[in-house]
C-alpha cells in the first residue's frame, strides 16, 4: 500500500516564525488533503490539493505529484497554530486506501 | 451548507459492554461515510466505509461493525467491547467527483468520540 511520511515529526515555534512541513507518499495519488487538528480533537480542513498550489491567509500548499510530495507553509505562526498537522493521500480509484501520515506536531510559543 | 454530528462526545464503558455510536450528516444527499479511528493521538485508521444505505466496507477486521440504516446516518457498532477498542472514534463524509475511473473527493471530519473501555 501508499506510505506516507511527514517531517518534521515535531517542531516547536516562536510565534511569528515561518514552517514548512512536508509530506512523502510512495505511490501515484490524485486525492491529497491537508487537515489540523486542534487540541480538542476536532479535524480542520486545510486544503484539498493533489497538485499545484493554493493559498489560505498565512497558509499555503503545494504539491507536485510526480515527485510525490507536498509542502505546507505557515507563515507568521500563532499560538492558534498549534497542533497535530495531517496529510491524508488515496490512490486514483480507491475509497479504501485512505491513508493518513503520522502527522507533525507543532507548538508555538508566544 | 453541510455539518456532521457525532454523539456522544465521551463514553466511558466496561470490557465486555455493547457500544453504538452514531454520525448524521445534514445539508447534502448521498454522501460517503466514514469512520476512523485515532489511537494515542495520532495515525487515523481507516475502518470502514459506505457508499450508499446498506453499503458498508471493512478496511480492516476487528470486534466492530458499522451500518448505514438511513441515507445521512452512520452508525458504530460493537457487541462486545475490548480494552483495544479504547480510542478517539471520527466520522467523515465526502462527495465524490469522477473523471474515467479516477475518484476526486474531499473529506469532512465530525468532532469525534473519545471512548474509554475500562
Amino acid at each position: 500500500g501508499i506510505q506516507v511520511e511527514q517531517s518534521p515529526p515535531d517542531l516547536i515555534l516562536q510565534e511569528g516564525a515561518n514552517s514548512t512541513l512536508r509530506c512523502n507518499f510512495s505511490d501515484s495519488v490524485n486525492n491529497l488533503q491537508w487537515f489540523h487538528q486542534n487540541p480538542w480533537g476536532q479535524l480542520i480542513n486545510l486544503f484539498y490539493i493533489p497538485s499545484g498550489t493554493k493559498q489560505n491567509g498565512r497558509l499555503s500548499a503545494t504539491t507536485v505529484a510526480t515527485e510525490r510530495y507536498s509542502l505546507l507553509y505557515i507563515s507568521s505562526s500563532q499560538t492558534t497554530d498549534s497542533g497535530v498537522y495531517f496529510c491524508a493521500v488515496a490512490r486514483k480509484t480507491s475509497y479504501d486506501k485512505v491513508i493518513f501520515g503520522p502527522g507533525t506536531s507543532l507548538s508555538v510559543i508566544p | 451548507s453541510q455539518t456532521i454530528h457525532q454523539w456522544p462526545a465521551t463514553l466511558v464503558q466496561p470490557v465486555g459492554s455493547p457500544l453504538s455510536l452514531e454520525c448524521t450528516v445534514e445539508g447534502t444527499s448521498n454522501p460517503n461515510l466514514y469512520w476512523y479511528r485515532q489511537a494515542a493521538g495520532r495515525g487515523l485508521q481507516l475502518l470502514f466505509y459506505s457508499v450508499g444505505i446498506g453499503q458498508i466496507s471493512s478496511e480492516v477486521p476487528q470486534n466492530l461493525s458499522a451500518s448505514r440504516p438511513q441515507d445521512r446516518q452512520f452508525i458504530l457498532s460493537s457487541k462486545k467491547l475490548l480494552l483495544s477498542d479504547s480510542g478517539f472514534y471520527l466520522c467523515a463524509w465526502s462527495l465524490v467527483g469522477t473523471s474515467g475511473r479516477a475518484l476526486f473527493y474531499e473529506q469532512y471530519f465530525g468532532p469525534g468520540t473519545r471512548l474509554t473501555v475500562t
